[in-house]
């Protein structure tokens, strides 16, 4: 088993260019989500989904569109980079459960100029 | 509102035991997660906690108290590998994980 994957691993985007960051699990879990993390800051959510076809909005979803067309996979798409947007991306995915951890992938650094 | 309070950073000697402290007020409570991150990786799970006490596993141990929204971890017989930020996360009332900004344990030989 892969566990999470993420693509790319580093990007530099300049201000208002658009990307999508790539997540696949092959753990089969229903739900998957999308973190940022900042210097002395807490992983902070950004979109979840509980299953293919449902999304919804964490903490921070401003600037950022999600859909889950299959259970594997849960793309992360920046619709007008900004700056602020500058931070490292976790993708994780956790089995059925409270009780269950998170899986995490390997991260993207993202820099935005 | 919610929120987790650990310190920010913290030293220790290798071979020692160091306990990390985490605070949390969430609305609704269903259990609290460790992680420990290596830099420049993702967090890897290291224990849950749902109901007080201690849970034990090896070097690592985490302990709750839910009355007060407390929890520690501790680590004990440290080694240079322990060097990593510990990250708390309480799951609310709607299973939303709520994080720590972590703590940085350096190993010092």
């Amino acid at each position: 088993n892969a566990g999470v994957t993420q693509t790319p691993k580093f990007q530099v985007l300049k201000t208002g260019q658009s990307m999508t960051l790539q997540c696949a699990q092959d753990m089969n879990h229903e739900y998957m989500s999308w973190y940022r993390q900042d210097p002395g800051m807490g992983l902070r959510l950004i979109h979840y989904s509980v299953g293919a076809g449902i999304t919804d909005q964490g903490e921070v979803p401003n600037g950022y569109n999600v859909s889950r067309s299959t259970t594997e996979d849960f793309p992360l798409r920046l619709l007008s980079a900004a700056p602020s947007q500058t931070s490292v991306y976790f993708c994780a995915s956790q089995g059925q459960g409270a009780s269950y951890e998170q899986y995490f992938g390997p991260g993207t650094r993202l820099t935005v100029t | 509102g919610q929120n987790i309070d650990q310190p920010t950073e913290m030293t220790a000697t290798e071979g020692a035991i160091v306990q990390i402290n985490c605070t949390y007020q969430t609305s609704g409570f269903n259990g609290l997660f460790w992680y420990q991150q290596h830099a420049g990786e993702a967090p890897t799970f290291l224990s849950y906690n749902v109901l007080d006490g201690l849970e034990e596993k090896g070097r690592f141990s985490s302990f709750l108290s839910r009355s007060i929204g407390y929890s520690y971890l501790l680590l004990k017989e440290l080694q240079m590998k322990d060097s990593a930020s510990y990250l708390c996360a309480a799951t609310d009332s709607n299973y939303q994980l709520i994080w720590g900004a972590g703590t940085k344990l350096i190993i010092k030989p």
